[in-house]
């Protein structure tokens, strides 16, 4: 089945600097790519997504990009805020396989 | 909020009990997929149904069956309870299968 992997485990960066967050797969069948937000005892929000006929997508502070033929896929998110305090998830193959997750601390 | 609801919140069992939850899904949301997140972890595919059949499955043991109604509800059974079953049981409601997931608020479970 997919695996699906993420790093770091763990970020922490200062307010307003940029935060990277990277994951890999392993299933070439993989064509949608979801990331998620999840705050501390609440459901996971979806924050953007990508498939897999788009390299690139941004939306605000927020990015995603998408290299199908290494089969990994980046987060990016810039002038990061506190509020984007959180633990993020990656997910693959129809975006039911989640990586382990990477616990964002943004310091002010 | 998505609109995606769970119950109960929260639940606790005895070793080898049996369990049901319960999500109700999005109106017009033909899909739906359950998820386990135990503490500090990524949540883990169980399955997922479409027009209530079985559409997908995890690495889950057969103990670990599903429902889906055409009412846009769902049942997840586990028996035989673990305690390695105790986590935060999330299902998700999407129209087709690739578009957005939403989730509901989860179902904690707690196995003594």
């Amino acid at each position: 089945g997919e695996n699906v992997e993420q790093h770091p485990s763990t970020l922490s960066v200062q307010e307003g600097d940029s935060a990277v967050i990277k994951c890999t797969y392993s299933d070439s069948a993989s064509n949608y790519f979801p990331w998620y937000k999840q705050e501390l005892g609440k459901r996971p929000q979806l924050i953007i997504d990508i498939r897999s006929n788009v390299g690139e997508k941004k939306d605000q502070r927020i990015a995603v990009t998408l290299n199908k033929t290494a089969k990994h896929f980046s987060l990016h998110i810039t002038e990061t805020q506190p509020e984007d305090s959180a633990v993020y998830f990656c997910a693959a193959s129809s975006g039911t396989r989640f990586g382990a997750g990477t616990r964002l601390t943004v310091k002010p | 909020e998505t609109g995606v609801t769970q119950s109960p919140t929260h639940l606790i069992k005895t070793r080898g009990q049996q369990v049901t939850l319960r999500c109700s899904s999005q109106s017009g949301h033909n899909t739906v997929s359950w998820y386990q997140q135990a503490l500090g972890q990524g949540p883990q595919f169980i399955f997922q149904y479409y027009r209530e059949e079985e559409n997908g499955r995890g690495n889950f043991p057969p103990r670990f069956s599903g429902l889906q109604f055409p009412n846009y509800s769902s049942e997840l059974n586990v028996n035989a309870l673990e305690l390695d079953d105790s986590a935060l049981y999330l299902c998700a409601s999407n129209l087709l299968t690739l578009d957005t997931q939403y989730f509901g608020p989860g179902t904690r479970l707690t196995v003594l």
